[in-house]
């Protein structure tokens, strides 16, 4: 089965103070390996896909890699608008045909 | 151009009544999914349309859920005889196409059943 596990559940940080958040998941042939933002009252917004081991992709100060079993979203020097919760998502070749699995989140809270 | 669009923003009804909860997907996207979200946890799948067609349905928790995409754009998440369970947040995303492309999310409809 399909399975997303994040950690840490939250997670609080000073302005400045860089960290990673990780994703563990287990899947049956990995199609893709997504990241969203989510911000209160607010649907998941788009941050990146990563296909294959190996891979990384950075957007301003966060940049996300991907190994056979888990994934890290690195966040250097954070601001406090970066604080949201953090969803990590696979898409397997499994029998949900692709839909998302998501993980829980993690919840970040950079203070000033 | 525009995102993907929910309506409406809340709904509150009493239990036993039946919603319905609208998508407008973002224009020329044939991939159409429902997820539902509570409390503290992850988007859970429901159902994915291609096209007019519901190509999995298997996450649609009991037949009092049912969706709909006539024309292929525009998407209705139905749920009849409501129960307290099932308020949460409904999401709505699309995307270009299948195998691996990206989901666009729209804000959600928050339900409440009383």
């Amino acid at each position: 089965e399909d399975q997303v596990t994040q950690s840490p559940e939250a997670l609080r940080l000073q302005e400045g103070e860089s960290s990673s958040l990780n994703c563990s998941y287990t899947v049956s042939g990995l199609r893709g390996l997504f990241w969203y933002r989510q911000d209160p009252g607010k649907g998941p917004e788009f941050l990146f896909t990563l296909y294959s081991a190996g891979e990384e992709k950075e957007k301003e100060r966060l940049k996300a890699t991907l190994t056979k079993k888990e994934s890290f979203l690195h966040i250097t020097a954070p601001k406090p608008e970066d604080s949201a919760t953090y969803l990590c998502a696979v898409q397997g070749y499994g029998g949900s045909q692709g839909n998302l699995i998501f993980g829980k989140g993690t919840k970040l809270s950079v203070k000033p | 151009g525009a995102g993907v669009s929910q309506t409406p923003s809340n709904k509150v009804t009493e239990k036993g009544k039946y919603v319905e909860l609208r998508c407008d997907p973002i224009s020329g996207h044939t991939a159409l999914y429902w997820y539902r979200q509570s409390l503290g946890q992850g988007p859970e799948f429901l159902i994915y349309f291609q096209g007019t067609g519901a190509a999995d349905d298997s996450g649609l928790p009991n037949d009092r859920f049912f969706a709909v995409r006539p024309e292929g754009s525009v998407s209705t998440l139905k749920i009849q005889r409501t129960e307290r369970g099932d308020s949460a947040v409904y999401l709505c995303a699309s995307s270009a196409d299948r195998p691996v492309e990206t989901q666009y999310f729209g804000p959600g409809t928050r339900l409440l059943v009383l």
